[in-house]
């Protein structure tokens, strides 16, 4: 059975400090697909980042960057000098290659960050 | 190119009362999901067109939902009758192939009262 996980239900920092959003996912299958989204407060679901279960090299997109590890099950989130803009709630969540396409996402319970000026 | 669209973006229904949500995938995207988070628990799969058929609807909570994709085009969800416990937002998600998560529309909040 798939299962996100994301132990960090609220963060608070302050900007400029770097913040890491962990997430620990479970999967009985191989080939896997792993996300990361942004809920600001206006709502909607912005997509930030999809990792296949093959390539572990880490990602860097400007302050952000993502560290996934297959040997611990997990697929880290890390925001570096972190600003006000960055509040928000972060979903990870977990996709399986099934036999006729992708099983729908899983979703961790989110973590939601505040970051403070 | 248009993004996934939805509306209402905001509803207030009463208990008993009719919602319909719809989703406006993006244009070609064959395959439609519709996800939700209600009172602040983790977002949940509730079913997933290919075209205008069913190819999974496992997460439909009840019979009180019911989903359409009529033409392979737009979908809509209707809620009838809505109950407190459906207050939440509901996504629509698109993809032009399997492997789904990069198209998520702006959601649609509903509140039951």
């Amino acid at each position: 059975a798939q299962k996100v996980t994301q132990a960090q239900t609220e963060i608070s920092v302050v900007e400029k400090e770097d913040v890491t959003l962990d997430c620990v996912y479970e999967t009985r299958d191989t080939t896997y697909y792993l996300f990361w989204y942004k809920q600001p407060p206006s709502g909607e679901l912005v997509f930030l980042i999809r990792r296949n279960s093959f390539d572990e090299q880490n990602e860097i997109s400007g302050r952000y960057s993502w560290n996934f590890q297959k040997s611990t099950s997990s697929f880290n989130f890390t925001i570096t000098a972190s600003q006000v803009v960055d509040s928000a709630v972060y979903f990870c969540a977990l996709s399986e290659a099934g036999n006729s396409g992708n099983t729908p996402l899983v979703f961790g319970k989110g973590t939601r960050l505040s970051v403070i000026a | 190119e248009a993004g996934v669209t939805q509306f209402p973006s905001h509803s207030v229904i009463e208990k008993g009362q009719t919602v319909t949500l719809r989703c406006d995938p993006i244009s070609g995207h064959d395959n439609l999901y519709w996800y939700r988070r209600v009172m602040g628990k983790e977002i949940k799969f509730l079913l997933h067109f290919v075209k205008e058929s069913k190819q999974d609807e496992s997460g439909m909570p009840n019979n009180r939902f019911l989903a359409e994709r009529t033409g392979g085009t737009y979908s809509t969800l209707k809620v009838q009758p809505a109950e407190l416990e459906d207050s939440g937002v509901y996504f629509c998600a698109s993809s032009q192939d399997y492997i789904q998560g990069r198209h998520f529309g702006e959601g649609s909040w509903l509140t039951v009262v």
